[in-house]
């Protein structure tokens, strides 16, 4: 149980692209989502809590006109990466928890590549 | 500023060996330290810990956590080459369930 599943797995596409990515929780629902961000070599980086029904919850120093959050189902949430550059380029992963008593799982992770 | 310290950064084992990594933790409104593996992709969940003393087993790991002192390990024994891999620790927020992670630590097991 508690899978997160997140797609694409992979994207590669020019600077001033706009990139949507999802983070499906596929046999729960989850009112809370999470969008973290990892450079080579470094640890996950939280960058925003997403809220089913409202607005997401940016970490600080996370912009959020450049990544935008949107949760409108209890099992679907998306960040969309907007004028992509390549200094956006990461690794971005999501995760979800049945409930609060349980841990976090993580989707699989969309790496991003922006030329 | 919440800070979750991982020691080693790295190591390198052989087959057989048994490693101990270190994650110290300094979280406000602290309520669980978690592990996790991360190879090529995410990370797949392995312990959750939110009472003190109590030994969490699965398998070859087990992990524990000191609330007093501030610091969790995770023992890895009989390693296999399928044990390299990162391994994170992260402390769990009260409230937000925001996870704090740190650095990790890069296991290498070498046949």
């Amino acid at each position: 149980g508690a899978v997160v599943s997140q797609h694409p797995s992979r994207v590669i596409c020019k600077s001033g692209t706009s990139v949507k990515i999802e983070c499906r929780s596929l046999d729960f629902q989850a009112t809370t989502m999470f969008w973290y961000r990892q450079f080579p070599k470094q640890s996950l980086m939280l960058m925003a809590t997403s809220n089913e029904g409202s607005k997401a919850t940016y970490e600080q120093g996370v912009e959020k006109d450049k990544f935008l959050i949107n949760h409108a189902s209890l099992t679907l949430s998306t960040l969309t990466v907007t004028s992509a550059h390549p200094e956006d380029s990461s690794f971005y992963i999501c995760s979800a928890a049945p409930d609060t008593n349980q841990p976090q799982h993580f989707g699989d992770g969309t790496r991003l590549s922006i030329l | 500023e919440d800070k979750v310290v991982q020691s080693p950064l790295s190591l390198v084992v052989h087959e057989g060996d048994t490693v101990t990594l270190n994650c110290s933790y300094e979280v406000t409104n602290f309520r669980s330290l978690l592990w996790y593996k991360q190879e090529k992709k995410a990370p797949t969940f392995l312990f959750m810990l939110t009472s003190s003393g109590i030994e969490k087993k699965s398998g070859r790991l087990s992990s524990i956590l000191d609330k007093k002192e501030l610091f969790s390990i995770l023992n890895i024994t009989a390693t296999q080459t399928g044990d390299s891999a990162i391994y994170l620790c992260a402390g769990e927020i009260y409230n937000d369930y925001k996870l704090s992670f740190g650095a990790g630590t890069t296991v290498t097991v070498r046949a």
